[in-house]
């Protein structure tokens, strides 16, 4: 059962322009939650994360932001270059536990 | 600075035959290990964390197993592939709420 959904398996956004990449998840308890960005073959590098005492974490291009009522995640680019192209996928936990829940990450193409 | 080893980078293995693959870190003392596997269309799953050596707890039940016999070196293990074992593999060792992944392991069951 996925706890963490990314339902866009891809996303294509010119350079310059805004990328947004969104993530779902299904366990109220979740108050923890990161982005990972990963090149291939290579492994996920860790790019911005959020707690669920805050709605929004931003740091550079990249903002996280977080409703919780919805039980939705949001990461924005902007303004988007192609060096982003890669999967990015996002991860919950309850705390800063062993068990992180990841989605099945959006595969991002900035068009140059 | 702590830096994550994973070998090999790919592997093709046919069914039925022995899996070993190594995981060290360097650069931090007693880390928190995991295996994840990614297979086709799916999420990153936690397969095992440990906690320090000798200590390993399983998140789901499966063909594997996992070994830490020092403290920054971290083994998964197969006795006999199955085809459902294809995946790409990562180690990554855990502080506070991060997680830092290795470069991962493609591997391939025929």
């Amino acid at each position: 059962d996925q706890q963490v959904k990314q339902n866009s398996p891809s996303l294509s956004v010119q350079e310059g322009r805004i990328s947004i990449l969104n993530c779902d998840y299904t366990n109220s308890m979740f108050d923890y939650f990161l982005w990972y960005k990963k090149y291939p073959a290579e492994g996920p590098t860790f790019l911005i994360s959020i707690s669920s005492i805050k709605d929004k974490n931003e740091d550079g291009r990249f903002t996280v932001f977080l409703n919780k009522s919805a039980k939705h995640l949001s990461l924005h680019i902007v303004p988007s270059q192609p060096g982003d192209s890669a999967v990015y996928f996002c991860a919950a936990s309850v705390g800063t536990g062993n068990q992180f829940y990841f989605g099945t990450g959006t595969s991002l193409t900035v068009i140059p | 600075s702590q830096t994550i080893h994973q070998w090999p980078a790919t592997l093709v293995q046919p069914v039925g035959s022995p899996l070993s693959l190594e995981c060290t870190v360097e650069g931090t003392s007693n880390p928190n290990l995991y295996w994840y596997r990614q297979a086709a269309g799916r999420g990153l799953q936690l397969l095992f964390y440990s906690v320090g050596i000798g200590q390993i707890s399983s998140e789901v039940p499966q063909n594997l197993s996992a070994s830490r016999p020092q403290d920054r070196q971290f083994i998964l293990s197969s006795k006999k592939l199955l085809l459902s074992d294809s995946g790409f593999y990562l180690c990554a060792w855990g502080a506070g709420g991060g997680r830092y992944f290795g470069p991962g392991t493609r591997l391939t069951v025929l």
